[in-house]
């Protein structure tokens, strides 16, 4: 079955730091890839997503690139700020014929950014 | 601004309660969804409804069932609430045939 692998936190950086959250994947097909993000007290967002091999997405100055050979999706950022600190899931569109948007989600990692 | 809305953000319930939490979104989506959220398990998804009166067991469905009378609210509904369904429980909704799905801020429930 699907599966989403992502490693474990939390993950402790100081600000203007590089960032990166590993994130494998095991899955029939080629399914879509999203990274989301849940700041304290609040609900999942989307952050970016990918839904073809060699796509790069992007916002917020995060980036992560759909590898098909590696069965990756790797969220980097090049200088975290304190504000980014929040749980990142990796998640996985399960497409089926009858519904949409079922997902799969990683365990999530919780990054922490200090001043 | 679109919304996906908990009807709770706290619940403190005893075992054996019957537990509704309810769930709208205005954006007159398709598909709805009740995911629950734990440490180091992430997401799982209990159930989905891909239409009004519509519902699919998700991966975690034993001890819970769910209500969708209308196209904007999802129920979920723990018929006899013990201490393991101590969680965070998110809703979520999507159209159908793109990519981002919201999700409400949460409820965390506490079975005691």
């Amino acid at each position: 079955g699907n599966s989403v692998t992502q490693m474990e936190g939390p993950v402790t950086l100081s600000e203007e730091a590089f960032l990166t959250i590993n994130c494998t994947y095991t899955a029939t097909g080629y399914p879509s890839l999203f990274w989301y993000v849940q700041y304290p007290g609040e609900g999942l967002q989307l952050l970016l997503k990918a839904t073809k091999a060699d796509d790069k997405g992007s916002n917020k100055g995060f980036e992560a690139t759909y590898r098909k050979e590696t069965t990756s999706f790797h969220l980097e950022k090049g200088s975290v700020q304190v504000s980014d600190s929040a749980v990142y899931f990796c998640a996985l569109r399960r497409e089926t014929t009858d519904s949409w948007g079922k997902l799969q989600f990683g365990a999530g990692t919780q990054v922490v950014v200090t001043p | 601004d679109v919304k996906v809305t908990q009807s709770s953000r706290y619940l403190v319930k005893r075992t054996g309660e019957k537990v509704f939490l309810e769930c709208v979104q205005d954006m007159d989506h398709e598909n709805m969804f009740w995911y629950r959220q734990d440490p180091g398990l992430g997401l799982r998804l209990i159930y989905f409804s891909y239409d009004v009166k519509m519902k699919e067991k998700g991966d975690i469905p034993e001890g819970y069932s769910v209500s969708r009378e209308k196209k904007e609210r999802f129920s979920l509904i723990l018929e006899s609430a013990s201490t393991n369904q101590t969680s965070m429980y998110l809703c979520a909704s999507i159209s159908s045939g793109t990519d981002a799905t919201f999700f409400g801020q949460g409820t965390r429930l506490t079975v005691v």
